[in-house]
């Protein structure tokens, strides 16, 4: 059973370009978690996901920020228009639950996005 | 200070020494979880406490958790170089799902 599945591991783009980041989840676990982690610092929540579903966006940047879940595939985080201060190391992360349950969530390698 | 606020933010020890590391919440919680990271690798979860629990083992680590005082603390006893790495404690809110993670405590053990 393989672990939560992030690529790329890293990610240089220029200013102003897209970065699209995607993350698999575990084997049978329908809800993913992106977190965003600035070096030296700990992981800000920024958006929960089911399959299809938004659940909570609340710490996603209201502008150049997306994401989604579809029925099929990965789960994309999507910045437009990348900015120096988007560099990070992206984190995704999964659980077999969601709301209300109390369960371990599994995190992925990360993606690390620079911005030159 | 803010949700999941560790102390301190960085220990330094030799191995064999056990290595304390303390987290304060403000916020109700259902659970408590504590995670380790290696420097440029994702999170690796380690123990999960629940809000009616007061300890918890798991190998060489050990868990309390003090409602009343919202405070958490991992201890990690007989410690070895390999345990080298930044420990984050996470709480899960009594609504919703996501964890809201501290900033971190930085934990070096000197051969």
């Amino acid at each position: 059973n393989a672990g939560v599945m992030q690529n790329p591991r890293h990610l240089v783009r220029r200013r102003g370009q897209e970065a699209r980041l995607r993350c698999s989840p575990m084997k049978g676990h329908s809800h993913v978690y992106w977190y965003r982690q600035l070096p030296e610092e700990g992981l800000k929540f920024m958006v929960y996901l089911q399959k299809e579903n938004i659940i909570d966006e609340s710490g996603m940047p209201k502008e150049r920020f997306s994401a989604e879940f579809p029925k099929e595939g990965p789960s994309i985080l999507r910045i437009q228009q990348v900015v120096r201060g988007d560099s990070a190391a992206y984190f995704c992360a999964s659980s077999p639950a969601g709301r209300g349950s109390i369960t371990e969530a599994f995190f992925g390698q990360g993606t690390r996005l620079t911005v030159v | 200070s803010q949700q999941g606020e560790e102390d301190p933010q960085a220990l330094s020890i030799q191995e064999g020494e056990n290595a304390t590391m303390n987290c304060s919440y403000k916020t109700s919680i259902n659970n408590l979880q504590w995670y380790r990271q290696n420097s440029g690798r994702g999170l690796v979860h380690l123990i999960l406490i629940r809000s009616n629990e007061r300890e918890k083992h798991s190998g060489r680590l050990r868990v309390t958790l003090d409602t009343s005082k919202k405070s958490s603390s991992l201890l990690i006893t007989a410690s070895r170089a390999a345990d080298t790495a930044s420990y984050f404690c996470a709480t899960g809110g009594t609504s919703g799902s996501r964890l809201t993670f501290g900033e971190g405590t930085q934990l070096t053990v000197n051969p």
